[in-house]
């Protein structure tokens, strides 16, 4: 079975500070998209950032970037400077092989300290 | 950017009754949604894939006759929750993807 682990249920950091959260993931296929999702306490879902499998190069968007290792099937993610506003639940996801549906990791929870 | 629309943000139902939750892709068309169920401190769960024009794809374990899904235009997915149960009390979510997948707001059921 096709299936996503973060292996962190919860994680801490300092205001200022950098946390990376870890996400491992097992597939058959070579072409694929990553994702990282957010949910804070609103549970809306938010895009945090998306990496494609081919790019050999590692997706950033601002404070946020991701480690991807390919051969080692992990996707780790990277955040700079947390501020208390990245308190909430990170979600590592990606598409099932052959489909679209959107597998998810059980999640981490995010504090941050002030 | 893509933007999905899910309604009602809440709802409070009797038990035995049935409730409908409605999902828009506002500024693209869905051919494809997805409907999750999330449970307290717990991860997305998916548990149907809804086709414009065609019949839903359930999960494993998800009965389909308690949750219909009707997906009748390419901007508009329903989920109907039928004769609904206490158990049933959760929060859904629904999603749609264009190039990433963008999700509703999330619907909280409460079964009383």
């Amino acid at each position: 079975a096709q299936t996503v682990t973060q292996s962190q249920p919860e994680m801490s950091v300092q205001e200022a500070e950098t946390v990376t959260l870890s996400c491992t993931y097992d597939t058959s296929e070579s072409d694929y998209y990553l994702f990282w999702y957010k949910q804070p306490p609103s549970r809306q879902m938010i895009l945090v950032i998306r990496q494609e499998a081919y790019k050999q190069q590692n997706a950033t968007e601002n404070r946020f970037s991701v480690n991807f290792q390919k051969a080692a099937k992990s996707f780790s993610l990277k955040i700079s400077d947390s501020q208390l506003g990245d308190a909430a639940m990170y979600f590592c996801a990606y598409p099932q092989g052959g489909s679209e549906k959107l597998v998810f990791g059980k999640g981490t929870k995010l504090t941050v300290n002030p | 950017g893509a933007v999905v629309s899910q309604h009602p943000s809440w709802v409070i139902c009797k038990s035995g009754t049935s409730v409908k939750i409605e999902c828009r892709s506002l500024d693209f068309q869905a051919t494809t949604m997805f409907w999750y169920r999330q449970f307290p401190k717990q991860s997305l769960m998916l548990m149907a894939t809804s086709n414009e024009g065609s019949k839903a794809t359930y999960e494993q374990g998800v009965e389909k006759d308690k949750f219909l899904i009707n997906h009748a235009s390419l901007t508009l997915s329903t989920l109907t929750v039928t004769s609904a149960h206490p158990e049933d009390s959760s929060f859904y979510i629904c999603s749609a993807r264009r190039e990433s997948y963008t999700f509703g707001s999330g619907t909280r059921l409460t079964v009383v």
